[in-house]
């Protein structure tokens, strides 16, 4: 399976900051997928990333907010714009390879927002 | 609304013991079940998937699923577990012929006591 890596696997920011979370895969994948997994919560899709064209995002989730990009088949970002501490949660990219196939996720990046 | 529910949110059991945790889905079609497991400090790693034919699936480390489709679940079984299963457990879903967007459950943590 594909080997995923994040960064930064954690960080802590400040109210009203940005950051932005880089996913490298170490192979070309057609879907890569942002996800978000609040404490004590299930995982929530919130976009899928498309190489090429504009992200796909999920109810509750627009681009002003997490703007993605998608330069390549192996790399996306996410970013977490405006920050506030609601959007403290780890976000994990994963990608599957193919119709009715598995996800495989990145260690994900721990976010604290204070 | 499609959902996936864990019934239990903490299990606690000692070494040997026999292990079931409870999955049901609500989606109206045709599914993909997975479930999967994050060891304290590791990323989600697939334990096991069903996707058609024998319903009672069988995963890494000797843990098995069985598909009931009459009940919508998915249950997660293990004859005897060890203190290196104490994990958590995540049953997903997704409809079949798709990529990606799985829907997940809030988890199940188990503790194995030692």
């Amino acid at each position: 399976s594909a080997v995923i890596s994040q960064k930064p696997s954690r960080d802590i920011c400040q109210r009203g900051t940005s950051l932005t979370i880089q996913c490298q895969v170490d192979s070309q994948v057609t879907m890569m997928f942002w996800y978000r997994q609040q404490p004590g919560q299930s995982l929530t899709l919130i976009a899928t990333a498309n190489q090429g064209s504009e992200a796909t995002y999920e109810s509750g989730f627009v681009i002003d907010k997490f703007p993605i990009s998608r330069p390549n088949l192996t790399f996306s970002t996410l970013t977490v714009s405006n920050m506030s501490p609601e959007d403290s949660s780890i976000y994990l990219c994963s990608v599957t390879g193919g119709i009715n196939s598995p996800l495989h996720f990145g260690n994900g990046t721990r976010l604290t927002v204070t | 609304a499609q959902s996936v529910s864990q019934h239990n949110h903490h299990v606690i059991l000692s070494e040997a013991a026999s292990l079931e945790l409870g999955c049901n889905y609500s989606y109206g079609g045709t599914v993909n079940l997975f479930w999967y497991v994050q060891y304290p400090g590791q990323h989600l790693q697939l334990l096991l998937k069903y996707f058609s034919g024998d319903p009672l699936v069988k995963g890494i480390k000797g843990f098995e699923a069985e598909f009931i489709k009459s009940k919508f679940s998915f249950n997660l079984r293990k004859p005897s577990v060890q203190w290196s299963d104490t994990a958590e457990y995540f049953c997903a879903v997704n409809a079949r012929g798709s990529q990606g967007n799985l829907i997940f459950g809030k988890g199940t943590k188990l503790s194995v006591k030692p």
